[in-house]
């Protein structure tokens, strides 16, 4: 029979705003940390990285902050825009493993006119 | 550059069906990943590999699943025989090794429908 599916969190921000979506994430041992967009019927599409020894990096609207202590990692969206609608997943890769990606669960943005 | 190719994009099939899915890596990329996308379980790594050689195959749920990488420019995803848990998006994707995350580029994926 057919089993019900999962919600992702969603998060719904006005035009303009800043948006920031959130990330926990368990193994200490990761090398870098990722954030990828994914639109509906598309594949995921990189946005930003973050290697372990730091804690913030800026990238066009977009800042990434990693805190090691609480295994947390942040996306910002500055003056989020229609277009930055889609599913937004952060990922961890272990270099030791071959650029073997780990997935997050996934947030839904939602961004109104 | 045309990206990483997947074809087809959406398959239906009946259970007890073989299905192959297919995958044109980015040139000059040398790893390959085939990943499982639903609702219930997200993104899994099924499979990847390195110059062609299966690295790691911890993810391929079980021995209805195989993956063949012939040569660099091509791989394969069979699912044989096809079951309806089967039903997802699988996504392939390739790198360069350690090239970091920037280098590493999905397909649009294939929408697998087995009824």
């Amino acid at each position: 029979g057919e089993s019900v599916g999962l919600h992702l969190p969603t998060l719904s921000v006005q035009e303009g705003d800043n948006s920031i979506i959130n990330c926990a994430y368990s193994n200490s041992a990761s090398d870098y940390f990722i954030w990828y967009k994914q639109e509906s019927g598309k594949g995921p599409q990189f946005i930003i990285d973050i290697r372990s020894n730091m804690d913030k990096r800026q990238g066009q609207r977009v800042t990434v902050l990693l805190n090691k202590t609480v295994k947390h990692l942040s996306l910002q969206i500055a003056a989020t825009q229609p277009g930055d609608s889609a599913v937004y997943f952060c990922a961890e890769n272990r270099n030791n493993q071959g650029g073997k990606l780990i997935f997050g669960q996934g947030t839904e943005l939602s961004v109104k006119p | 550059d045309a990206g990483v190719i997947q074809s087809p994009r959406h398959e239906v099939t009946e259970m007890g069906q073989e299905v192959t899915l297919r995958c044109k890596p980015i040139s000059g990329h040398n790893s390959l990943f085939w990943y499982r996308q639903t609702m219930m379980r997200g993104l899994e790594l099924l499979i990847y590999f390195n110059n062609n050689v299966p690295i790691d195959d911890s993810g391929m749920p079980e021995d209805r699943f195989s993956a063949k990488m012939p040569n660099a420019s091509f791989s394969t995803l069979k699912i044989q025989p096809s079951e309806p848990r089967d039903s997802a998006v699988y996504f392939c994707a390739s790198s360069l090794p350690f090239s970091g995350a920037d280098g590493y580029t999905f397909g649009s994926g294939t929408r697998l429908t087995v009824v």
